[in-house]
């Protein structure tokens, strides 16, 4: 069964920049996965911020950016700031034509 | 707008079928998306449930799709997941989604319903 990655926590500083990963248990996450990114904070629906790899849903700020990183897909979120600090998960959409998320990400802006 | 709109039981006894209705608005379920269900139960993440696409056609979770159904109702403009012989493990928030075709994401989230499965 196909596991995806993710770091469990990461930390930033307020200003500063941080790379979120999402890998896969067996393999290399392409394009052909189009890795998607979704935020999520305590007790509100997950939010939709990167679509196919590196595009930005309306009204995302620029500076989440997503993109492949080796064998990975890569959330970088460039100039943390407070209201950052959330769950991220990545999904993906494999070629047995369903979604698997990662088990999500908790980022800490401190 | 496109909204979505979850509702059913809160509460469903073990071995019994949760039940839940998405409601579209803004959008009709005839439309090229996938109808999606994502659950996550009580502090952990995200999973995948399902989908139902605009013909009919279904592709499930492999470890949920012996006891999922889902259907579409274009009348009511709505669609629906039924799962079967629940259990605690079932216990979870459940969103119903947007998907795209082509471009592979999910775009609009339902603000989510809490279903918790006890005697």
């Amino acid at each position: 069964q196909t596991v995806v990655t993710q770091e469990p926590s990461f930390s930033v500083s307020p200003g500063g920049t941080v790379t979120l990963t999402c890998g896969l248990s067996s393999g290399s996450v392409s394009t052909n996965f189009y890795p998607s990114w979704y935020q999520q904070t305590p007790g509100q629906a997950p939010r939709t911020l990167i679509s196919t790899t590196d595009t930005r849903s309306s009204g995302v700020p620029d500076r989440f950016s997503g993109s492949i990183l080796g064998n990975k897909a890569a959330l970088t979120i460039t100039g943390a700031q407070a209201d950052d600090e959330s769950h991220y998960y990545c999904a993906l959409y494999m070629p047995s034509g369903i979604w698997v998320f990662g088990g999500g990400t908790k980022l800490t802006v401190l | 707008q496109v909204q979505l709109q979850e509702s059913g039981p809160g509460l469903v006894k073990p071995s019994e079928t949760l039940s839940l209705i998405c409601d579209v608005s803004g959008v009709s379920v005839n439309s090229v998306y996938y109808w999606s269900w994502v659950r996550q139960p009580p502090g952990k993440g995200l999973e995948w449930i399902g989908y139902i696409y605009y013909t009919g056609s279904t592709k499930s979770n492999p470890s949920l799709k012996s006891r999922l159904t889902m259907s579409l109702d274009t009348s009511k403009n709505q669609f629906s997941l039924k799962l079967s012989s629940v259990t605690a493990a079932d216990t979870a928030v459940y969103y119903c989604v947007r998907g795209l075709y082509y471009y592979w994401y999910m775009d609009v989230w339902g603000k989510g319903t809490t279903v918790t499965v006890s005697s």
